[in-house]
């Protein structure tokens, strides 16, 4: 059974400061990951998607890497602002065609507060 | 734009009722998710859909039922409803092609 696992639960960092949330997987063989933002009382905003294949994507001041091999991804999140305060999430699928055997397995998330 | 709406956003139920929580996306998704977030679980895939008049179990469906009699529109349903069932319910869609879920705002369940 696929378990994803998001240390530290929670972080906090001065305003300005370059930042890694890191997300770690037990089943290697995953079709993608994705990276999720959850501001308080709302739903969830998918930030960056890697496939498989690929080694990192890219949007503006993030950046998300992906180890298959060692089951790990980060999230760097540079010059840090008050506005990105907020949880981040990883999830993973398994399989490319939607069965309940490919669903997403999510991350508990990593609670960020970005201080002015 | 309203992406996933989700009614209602917040609802008390008695142990024993039953409530239907309603999903509506205007984005033509093919997929269709009903997930619920509780804390030191996360989040789990209740009951999902691959298109209209189709649905599926997820990791946690008992005391649950769904409906996608509309492709725009997926329904949670609880029957009985019981304390257990006191969570954070979230829906999702994404087109087939694309992996990126969009998610609505929440409905905050409590059952007493």
């Amino acid at each position: 059974k696929q378990e994803v696992t998001q240390i530290p639960a929670a972080l906090s960092v001065p305003e300005g400061e370059n930042l890694v949330l890191n997300c770690s997987f037990t089943d290697s063989a995953i079709y993608n990951l994705q990276w999720f933002r959850q501001d308080p009382g709302k739903g969830l905003t998918s930030l960056l998607l890697i496939q498989s294949s690929q080694r990192e994507q890219t949007s503006g001041r993030l950046n998300a890497s992906l180890d298959k091999s060692s089951g790990r991804s980060t999230l760097y999140i540079a010059a840090s602002q008050p506005g990105d305060s907020a949880t981040y999430l990883c999830a993973v699928r398994r399989l490319a065609r939607e069965t309940s055997g490919s669903r997403l397995t999510f991350g508990e998330g990593t609670q960020l507060t970005v201080n002015p | 734009n309203a992406g996933v709406t989700q009614t209602p956003k917040f609802r008390v139920l008695k142990t024993g009722q039953s409530m239907t929580l309603l999903c509506a996306q205007d984005m033509n998704h093919e997929y269709m998710y009903w997930y619920r977030q509780d804390p030191g679980m996360g989040l789990r895939l209740i009951h999902y859909s691959v298109g209209e008049g189709t649905t599926a179990k997820g990791e946690v469906p008992d005391g649950y039922n769904v409906s996608r009699l509309k492709k725009q529109n997926f329904l949670l349903g609880l029957e009985s409803a019981a304390p257990s069932q006191t969570s954070v319910y979230f829906c999702a869609s994404r087109g087939p092609w694309d992996e990126k879920l969009f998610f609505g705002s929440g409905t905050q369940l409590s059952v007493l």
